[in-house]
């Protein structure tokens, strides 16, 4: 059962531009949400979160929306620059559970076109 | 800072043969958790530990264990593998658990096991 989703498995966007990634989740018990991106051969590396009590929050170019009645959440990044081309997963956790035992997306490879 | 530190990096085994897997957290960091990422797919959570208590387990067989020590780096053993077990296992420390900090986990750069 693939509680968190991520539809799409890959976007091309041309530099400058906006770039949406979406996810969709299916527990509504998740309060908290994370999004990652990814290189090859790194580790993932922490974005942007956002609690279930904000329906938004932005870090400089990363602006993360949530929104609980659709079970959706999606990282718009703006202006999108060839540096961002990578893997990003979405995560989701149950905080109330005592853990930060986090579900993640299969990921979308974003590839930014200079 | 250093960040999180996994050993080795890169290791090839055979079926049925174990393994052992280190990571060392952030300083400061109390809690390690373990997870498993096979191609394509996203990490599935394998293990939380915080304080060297076991305080969440992912739906993985028992030949999967771990244990946390008192400088809170921590180790995942890996029983009898199987060729399905080949996969990169990434380590991530965070300060505490949920309810007490916030809950950004950070990875370290995974150490890649392949199993024959």
């Amino acid at each position: 059962d693939q509680q968190v989703k991520q539809n799409s498995p890959s976007l091309s966007v041309q530099e400058g531009r906006i770039s949406i990634l979406n996810c969709d989740y299916t527990n509504s018990m998740f309060d908290y949400f994370l999004w990652y991106k990814k290189y090859p051969a790194e580790g993932p590396t922490f974005l942007i979160s956002i609690s279930s009590i904000k329906d938004k929050n932005e870090d400089g170019r990363f602006t993360v929306f949530l929104n609980k009645s659709a079970k959706h959440l999606s990282l718009h990044i703006v202006p999108s620059q060839p540096g961002d081309s990578a893997v990003y997963f979405c995560a989701a956790s149950r905080t109330t559970s005592g853990t930060y035992k986090y579900i993640f997306g299969t990921g979308t490879r974003l590839k930014v076109l200079a | 800072d250093a960040g999180v530190t996994q050993s080795p990096t890169h290791l090839i085994k055979t079926r049925g043969q174990h393994v052992t897997l280190r990571c060392s957290p952030i300083s400061g960091h109390k809690s390690v958790s373990w997870y498993q990422q096979v191609l394509g797919q996203g990490p599935q959570f394998i293990f939380q530990y915080y304080e060297k208590e076991e305080r969440g387990r992912g739906n993985f067989p028992d030949r999967f264990s771990a244990r946390q020590f008192p400088n809170y780096s921590s180790e995942l053993n890996v029983n009898a593998l199987l060729l399905g077990d080949s996969a990169l296992y990434l380590c991530a420390s965070s300060l505490a658990l949920a309810g007490v900090s916030t809950g950004e986990l950070f990875f370290g750069e995974g150490s890649r096991l392949t199993v024959l």
